[in-house]
């Protein structure tokens, strides 16, 4: 079974600093991977997506995420954090082999402070 | 474009009593998804509708609940009777055909049963 660990349930940066949020995965052979994003009181949006293009994925408001197979990761960053990027991010996974069932992460609170 | 929308947004009820909640999802998507997240954990999948049929209810947790997509557009899920551990958020999320993991969530249920 697919599955995907996203390491520390909360994070905070400074505004204007690195944001990085980790996600490894573990499937036998490389899934599609995607991020989402959940802002206060609103659904999940989808930030980005891999699926076995470009291992540089670029998302929506200045988010990438890397794929990097030797490290089962994909990270997401951002280089410089603005106040309006607090939010709850989730890791996905979805299997290459077809069905469009989704395997979350836990999620990851990103607080951004001044 | 209308996005997916959810009813009731907070749901409080008893232990043995029932609780319906509703989605309606993007005009013209095909497909639509069921998710929970218990407080604290991961999203998980429910079950999975193309149309009226039920493609995938892997996820669903026992015979309490129930869900239907008559005609093909909105979707119920009821529980009955609710337990105390099915409190949580129900996400309802459509997509289009072929769209691979691409995924437009409504902003949750919140159901809470004391």
């Amino acid at each position: 079974a697919q599955s995907v660990t996203q390491l520390g349930s909360h994070v905070s940066v400074s505004e204007g600093a690195l944001v990085l949020l980790r996600c490894n995965y573990s499937s036998s052979v490389p899934p599609y991977l995607f991020w989402y994003v959940q802002y206060p009181n609103q659904g999940l949006q989808l930030l980005l997506k891999y699926t076995s293009a470009a291992t540089l994925v670029k998302g929506i408001n200045g988010f990438e995420a890397e794929f990097k197979k030797s490290e089962t990761s994909f990270h997401l960053t951002k280089p410089s954090a603005h106040m309006s990027d607090a939010a709850e991010y989730f890791c996905a996974v979805r299997p290459t082999g077809g069905g469009n069932k989704l395997t979350f992460g836990t999620g990851t609170q990103l607080k951004v402070e001044l | 474009e209308a996005g997916v929308t959810q009813f009731p947004s907070h749901s409080v009820i008893e232990k043995g009593q029932t609780v319906t909640l509703r989605c309606d999802p993007i005009s013209g998507h095909d497909n639509l998804y069921w998710y929970r997240r218990v407080m604290g954990k991961e999203i998980k999948f429910l079950l999975h509708f193309v149309k009226e049929s039920k493609q995938d209810e892997s996820g669903m947790p026992n015979n309490r609940f129930l869900a239907e997509r008559t005609g093909g557009t909105y979707s119920t899920l009821k529980v009955q009777p609710a337990e105390l551990e099915d409190s949580g958020v129900y996400f309802c999320a459509s997509s289009q055909v072929g769209q691979m993991g691409v995924l437009t969530f409504g902003a949750g249920s919140r159901l809470t049963v004391l």
